[in-house]
């Protein structure tokens, strides 16, 4: 089936500092979504990318689709300490229900 | 705003025992499912759920599970004779209609003893 990677596995930052993660797939997807899931809860959508090429922002988080639509990456901008978590990508195609989600990307920001 | 709710939120089983997971979707949404995450591993699809019929479903999704829409507002997911690999947590999710994202709810964390 179609695996989807997250890089890096886990961060450590401090606060105030900016953070960038991937997301790499052995296929393609038409969707990419970002989720955010804090422990003992349900993933939050945090942006959903539907072309291309496309670069969105929520706030202080940007996300873009990747060209090739392989891939695509989140940055959180001048991190606080509510962004500790952990960031999924996750990949959809038309025809489809299922979301294909990554294996994650914990945040941890040190005091 | 609009929330995916999921009762309960902790459930305790003997393994054998069968187990029915509760889920109140988004009041206007069409399109149901359910994933699960087992304990430290990412988030996996179980089946999709439209037109009171299963339109998807994973390998995951044998004969031990089921899905129903019993009534205009609840969703389940029964799994008949459980094991104690199905210990993990189940979320339900939903969404309005094509191409637009799925919502979670925050989840039941089912134990198997």
């Amino acid at each position: 089936g179609q695996q989807l990677n997250q890089s890096p596995q886990s961060m450590f930052i401090q606060e105030g500092e900016d953070v960038s993660m991937n997301c790499t797939s052995s296929s393609i997807f038409n969707t990419w979504l970002w989720y955010k899931q804090d422990p003992g809860e349900g993933p939050v959508l945090l942006i959903a990318l539907y072309k291309a090429g496309e670069l969105t922002s929520n706030g202080r988080l940007t996300a873009q689709f990747g060209i090739t639509r392989k891939d695509s990456f989140l940055n959180i901008s001048a991190s606080i300490p509510s962004d500790v978590g952990i960031y999924f990508c996750a990949g959809h195609n038309f025809g489809n229900e299922k979301l294909t989600f990554g294996t994650g990307t914990r945040l941890t920001i040190i005091p | 705003e609009p929330e995916v709710t999921q009762t309960p939120s902790h459930q305790v089983t003997q393994m054998g025992q069968e187990v029915i997971l509760r889920c109140v979707p988004i009041s206007n949404h069409l399109y149901f499912y359910w994933y699960r995450q087992i304990l430290g591993q990412k988030v996996e699809f179980l089946v999709s759920f439209y037109n009171n019929e299963i339109s998807e479903k994973s390998e995951i999704f044998d004969d031990q599970f089921s899905v129903e829409r019993p009534d205009g507002s609840n969703f389940t997911l029964k799994i008949r004779s459980t094991k104690l690999e199905d210990s993990a947590m189940y979320f339900c999710a939903s969404r309005t209609g094509a191409n637009q994202p799925q919502h979670f709810g925050d989840g039941t964390r089912l134990s198997i003893l």
